[in-house]
């Protein structure tokens, strides 16, 4: 069964910890994306991948670290420098990176601070 | 910075009423996508429009882009319970990835 996962489905994470969120696609897709989304603001643009050791920089990536070491696997790492993590984030994947692709979503992680 | 802005942020129609959602760019798109979110869910691709002034069906959806590409609408007649949810356009205004606007949240009173 082809599609994109994401874990854990919650996360909580304390003051000052550091806490990464898995993402895993089959899809054979080369471009892979974090986004997040807060009440009322849509999806903003976190960190994007075009291709297997290499990802860019999106609107709002302070705080956040990314690896793409595998085709499959697009981890994020929220970091102790992100002082509002609080929201449900989303990776998805397209087969390029191009405004006409459709990009597929995973189901989420909602994180929340304690 | 590029921005993609969705109107309204909100509506709640009676079911069978119809539902509007508008979408306007700063700059010329070069397509047009739009996505629903369920409730608690992720974003699922709907459609896509390509052609300036084209318009696409899918049953009682119709999407619009605009002659100038710049804008977008998605029209639902007859609204059903199972529309509820919040709808995304998203498009790309040149730098080969798409921007979201802000969605607009659909409720039904059944």
């Amino acid at each position: 069964d082809g599609g994109i996962t994401q874990s854990p489905k919650y996360l909580f994470r304390k003051e000052g910890q550091n806490v990464t969120l898995s993402c895993e696609q089959n899809l054979n897709h080369d471009a892979m994306y974090w986004y997040r989304q807060d009440p009322g603001q849509g999806l903003r643009l976190i960190y994007y991948s075009q291709i297997v050791n290499d990802f860019q920089k999106g609107d709002i990536a302070e705080g956040y670290s990314v690896s793409r070491e595998k085709k499959e696997s697009f981890p994020l790492t929220v970091t102790s420098a992100q002082k509002n993590p609080t929201a449900f984030y989303l990776c998805a994947s397209s087969m390029r990176t191009s405004g006409r692709e459709t990009q597929y979503f995973g189901p989420g992680t909602r994180l929340l601070v304690l | 910075g590029q921005q993609v802005m969705q109107i309204p942020q909100y509506q709640h129609v009676q079911e069978g009423e119809d539902f509007t959602t508008y979408c306007n760019s700063s700059t010329t798109l070069s397509n047009i996508q739009w996505y629903k979110q369920r409730p608690g869910g992720h974003p699922v691709f709907l459609i896509q429009l390509v052609k300036s002034g084209e318009v696409k069906k899918q049953k009682r959806l119709t999407f619009q882009f605009g002659e100038a590409k710049k804008n977008s609408s998605l029209h639902i007649t007859a609204t059903q319970t199972t529309d509820v949810g919040t709808y995304f356009c998203a498009g790309d205004q040149g730098a080969q990835k798409l921007v979201f606007g802000q969605g607009t949240r659909l409720t039904i009173n059944p």
